[in-house]
C-alpha cells in the first residue's frame, strides 16, 4: 500500500463550488505540504504544517485553506474554485527536514 | 529572479550518450539540495542529495558549488527509462521548505 495517498485522483468541477482535497500518510511523519504543479512550472507551496497544531501559509496560499485533522491526515480546501486553480495537486510528508515524500497526485480541473 | 532556475530543455539524446544537468539558485543561505525526478505527470521522486563533496550513486553523480550557486547533475550510459523531467530542488534557510526548479526534460532515445 503507498505510504501517502490522496483522494480524489481526479475531479472536474464548476466555478464557485467549494473543493476539499485529502491527503493521509502512514509514514508517521510530523511534516505534511500541499502544492500545486501548473505545466511548464516547479511545484509551487501552498500550505504546510510541521506538527497537529501548526500551519503555514506558502508562496500561493490566496483562494486556498487548509486543515490538519491528525498527524496522518492535511486537507486542502479551494473555498471557491476558480478556472486558474486548475492544476496538478501535490501532497508530501517530511520526517523534520529529511527527504519529501510524495502522493500520487489530484488532477483538479474548475470549468 | 527564480529563486531556482533551469533549463527547462527538452535535452534529447541517445542511449549511452553523457548528459549533465545544471541549475543555479539565489538564495547564498540555502542549506540542502536535492535532485528530484518526476515521471510524465507523476509525483516526483528524490533521486539523490547533493553534498558539498559531491556524491555518485551509479551512473548519476551530483555536485555543487556554493561561490558559484549552481548544482549539477551528469548520467552517463543514458539509459530508455532514464526519460523523465529532472527537478533541482533547494531547501531554504527557513526550515524544511523546499524551492523547486521548473525542471529539465530529458529524452533518451533508441
Amino acid at each position: 500500500d503507498a505510504d501517502v495517498t490522496q483522494t480524489p485522483r481526479n475531479r472536474i468541477t464548476k466555478t464557485g463550488k467549494r473543493i476539499m482535497l485529502e491527503c493521509s500518510q502512514t509514514k508517521g511523519h510530523d511534516r505534511m505540504y500541499w502544492y500545486r504543479q501548473d505545466p511548464g512550472l516547479g511545484l509551487q507551496l501552498i500550505y504546510y504544517s510541521f506538527d497537529v497544531k501548526d500551519i503555514n501559509k506558502g508562496e500561493i496560499s490566496d483562494g486556498y485553506s487548509v486543515s490538519r485533522q491528525a498527524q496522518a491526515k492535511f486537507s486542502l480546501s479551494l473555498e471557491s474554485a476558480i478556472p486558474n486553480q486548475t492544476a496538478l495537486y501535490f501532497c508530501a510528508t517530511s520526517e523534520d527536514k529529511d527527504t519529501q515524500y510524495f502522493g500520487p497526485g489530484t488532477r483538479l480541473t474548475v470549468l | 529572479r527564480k529563486e531556482v532556475e533551469q533549463d527547462p530543455g527538452p535535452f534529447n539524446v541517445p542511449e549511452g550518450a553523457t548528459v549533465a544537468f545544471n541549475c543555479t539558485y539565489s538564495n547564498s543561505a540555502s542549506q540542502s539540495f536535492f535532485w528530484y525526478r518526476q515521471d510524465c505527470r507523476k509525483e516526483p521522486k528524490l533521486l539523490m542529495s547533493v553534498y558539498s563533496s559531491g556524491n555518485e550513486d551509479g551512473r548519476f553523480t551530483a555536485q555543487l558549488n556554493r561561490a558559484s550557486q549552481y548544482i549539477s547533475l551528469l548520467i552517463r550510459d543514458s539509459k530508455l527509462s532514464d526519460s523523465a523531467t529532472y527537478l533541482c530542488v533547494v531547501m531554504g534557510n527557513q526550515g524544511g521548505k523546499l524551492i523547486f526548479g521548473q525542471g529539465t526534460e530529458l529524452s533518451v532515445k533508441p
